[in-house]
């Protein structure tokens, strides 16, 4: 079945702390796999996606298919990265997501 | 990109009505989905809005419940029918079906039923 487990509903750290969001995935065949974030008051939208292998906003992730992870990077956190984040899989061939649970981030001064 | 306009925002209902969701996208988009977002959970997805044929749902929702409509390429709406407080979440529309493989959202609905 497929899958997509965040274990950490809420992470707070402070500015400039290094942030490591989790995520595992649950999939037989080759998925993609996306970060999506919801800031306070505005919709969901797409942060990154592992295919693009590119850094938004300073965060970065890396797909691992040996740990079947995809977890959520940033070194030094700001404030304004405060927000929930939400990982995401689409299966190969369908533009069905299949979301985590989320992640509250929360970062302090 | 796509822009999507969702409507209403919000909306308090009785129990045994039916609400109607709409969902407005700039652009002609080739999948459209509905989810579902209750207090402290993540989306669920309820079905695919298919243009010209009837809705896929996903297991534990059914057309009865949940009949949708996707009469072009840039409109669907959701029904919510004979409510109760259980139904009582986030309706978020979405599109899909891009190259790049992103998901667009509307702003959600938020329902409450009493």
């Amino acid at each position: 079945a497929q899958r997509v487990t965040q274990p950490e509903k809420l992470l707070s750290v402070f500015k400039g702390a290094p942030v490591e969001l989790k995520c595992n995935y649950s999939y037989s065949g080759s998925p993609e796999l996306f970060w999506y974030v919801q800031y306070s008051r505005q919709r969901l939208q797409l942060l990154l996606r592992h295919i693009s292998r590119e850094s938004i906003k300073g965060f970065t992730a890396d797909l691992n298919k040996g740990e079947t992870s995809f977890h959520l990077k940033k070194p030094f956190a700001q404030e304004e990265d405060s927000a929930m984040y939400y990982c995401a899989l689409r299966s190969y061939n369908t533009d069905k997501l299949i979301f985590g649970t989320g992640t509250r981030l929360q970062v302090f001064p | 990109s796509a822009v999507i306009s969702q409507k209403p925002s919000r909306d308090i209902c009785q129990r045994g009505t039916s609400l109607t969701i709409q969902c407005q996208v700039d652009s002609q988009v080739t999948m459209m989905f509905w989810y579902r977002q209750q207090p402290g959970q993540s989306l669920t997805l309820i079905a695919t809005a298919n243009q010209g044929s009837e809705a896929t749902y996903e297991s534990g929702f059914v057309i009865d419940k949940f009949p949708i409509s996707r009469p072009n390429l840039t409109f669907s709406t959701l029904t919510v029918s004979n409510m109760s407080p259980e139904d009582s979440s986030i309706y978020l529309c979405s599109a899909g079906g891009t190259r790049t493989g992103e998901a667009f959202f509307g702003q959600g609905t938020r329902l409450t039923v009493v």
